[in-house]
């Protein structure tokens, strides 16, 4: 079965630090990617998605992700984090072949940066 | 994208007694989902929503506890039946497309007493 792994659960940076959060999943085919960022209060929004061709892919508020196939990886990057990017990150998985459109969740890492 | 809107946004309910949330999506789309989000926890999808048939249940989860109507492509309703303090949690509605992307709507913050 597919699963998906997010080894920082919490994490605490300060203002201008660098971010990267870990994400690996367990499926051997053609996966499609995302990253969901929750922030306080708010409701799940979709940072950046990754379907084919360039590895290193952008997404809002100057996030990036890079998808390693052999690592089964696809960590979360943000070179100069701000108070404001406090919040919770969900990678996600769908299996590309898999037929029931479902995505796979990982645990989450709740990031909190301090001023 | 997809704005989802749902109802209520939050509820407290008696013991026994069942809630059903609304779903709405501003487009007509192919997949819609409901999860529960525990406090401080991940999303477990409950099922998907089919248009025009059952629903798809994930394990642990059963329609007699959580039936799922879905009239047309646009709309969604869960009702969480019989419930117990432990049904306590935030259900999420999404709708998304075959390669897998997701947009989900605010939540409906459920507290049974």
């Amino acid at each position: 079965a597919q699963s998906v792994s997010q080894h920082n659960h919490h994490v605490i940076l300060s203002e201008a630090a660098s971010l990267e959060l870990g994400c690996n999943y367990s499926y051997g085919g053609t996966v499609n990617l995302f990253w969901y960022v929750q922030y306080p209060g708010q409701h799940l929004q979709l940072l950046l998605k990754y379907f084919s061709g360039d590895p290193l892919v952008k997404g809002i508020k100057g996030f990036e992700a890079e998808f390693i196939k052999s690592k089964f990886s696809f960590n979360l990057r943000k070179p100069s984090v701000q108070w404001s990017d406090t919040a919770e990150y969900f990678c996600a998985v769908k299996g590309g072949m898999d037929s029931s459109y479902k995505l796979i969740f990982g645990s989450g890492t709740r990031l909190l940066v301090r001023p | 994208s997809a704005v989802i809107s749902q109802k209520p946004s939050r509820d407290i309910c008696q013991r026994g007694t069942s809630l059903t949330i609304q779903c709405q999506v501003d487009s007509q789309v192919t997949m819609m989902f409901w999860y529960r989000q525990q406090p401080g926890q991940s999303l477990t999808l409950i099922a998907t929503a089919n248009q025009g048939s059952e629903a798809t249940y994930e394990s642990g989860f059963v329609i007699d506890k959580f039936p799922i109507s879905r009239p047309n492509l646009t709309f969604s309703t869960l009702t969480v039946s019989n419930l117990s303090p432990e049904d306590s949690s935030i259900y999420l509605c999404s709708a998304g497309g075959a390669r897998g992307e997701q947009f989900f709507g605010p939540g409906t913050r459920l507290t049974v007493l």
